[in-house]
């Protein structure tokens, strides 16, 4: 079946500018989560959708940045005024529950590179 | 505080060598999951393991095992026989019963496989 997808694939913009990226799910996933990833670094976890509400946004770094999961499938992360240093790759997973206590895992998307000029 | 360690930035080895990724997590919570992720040079993040806390035994699928010893907090990952298309980066990962659903990764090893 179809896996996890994101677009764009590669999103250029300048500094100040406003950015949407989109991740489509694998259908029927409840779990949804979105990560980012800077060069040569580890996915830092950024916020984690448990159907429609976001059950944990600790990890956005700063008011800049939201997401949003309207209908409990296709989610959208949004990054306001954009920064250089907003520059990396946006990761979306999704998974059929939540990963604590249970046996499943994530399944992660291509990515959107986002460079920010 | 959660914390998840891969010394080894890079690795380079020949074809048919048996490879040995190191990984040392931290976390106070006694409930907690560890992960392998493979990310090839596409990009996409690839689950190769998951591993319970309270499940010490070592698994072997393949070429692959990993290698669970919560006395020294470490949960390596060895590649027998590597091959070229094993090349890739391997993180590790760490999700505690506490943490929510905050998967905390590693730097990530770089492994090359040349032939």
């Amino acid at each position: 079946g179809a896996g996890v997808s994101q677009t764009p694939s590669n999103k250029v913009t300048e500094k100040g500018k406003y950015v949407e990226l989109r991740c489509d799910p694998i259908s029927g996933h409840t779990a949804l989560y979105w990560y980012r990833q800077s060069l040569g670094q580890g996915p830092e976890f950024l916020i984690y959708f448990q159907g429609t509400g976001a059950a944990d946004d600790s990890g956005l770094p700063n008011d800049r940045f939201f997401a949003v999961r309207p209908e409990g499938s296709v989610s959208t992360l949004k990054i306001q005024r954009t920064e250089r240093g907003d520059s990396a790759v946006y990761l979306c997973a999704s998974s059929p529950e939540g990963l604590a206590g249970g046996r499943v895992t994530q399944y992660f998307g291509p990515g959107t590179r986002l460079t920010v000029l | 505080a959660q914390k998840v360690t891969q010394a080894q930035t890079e690795i380079s080895v020949v074809e048919k060598e048996d490879v040995t990724l190191d990984c040392v997590y931290e976390t106070r919570d006694t409930t907690y999951y560890l992960f392998w992720y493979k990310q090839p040079p596409s990009g996409e993040l690839v689950f190769l393991i998951r591993r319970n806390s309270f499940d010490e035994q070592n698994e072997i699928s393949g070429r692959y095992s990993w290698n669970f010893q919560k006395s020294t907090s470490s949960f390596n990952f060895t590649i027998t026989a590597s091959q070229v298309v094993d090349s890739a980066v391997y993180f590790c990962a760490l999700l505690t019963q506490g943490g929510s659903e905050k998967l905390v990764f590693g730097k990530g090893t770089k492994l090359t496989v040349n032939p």
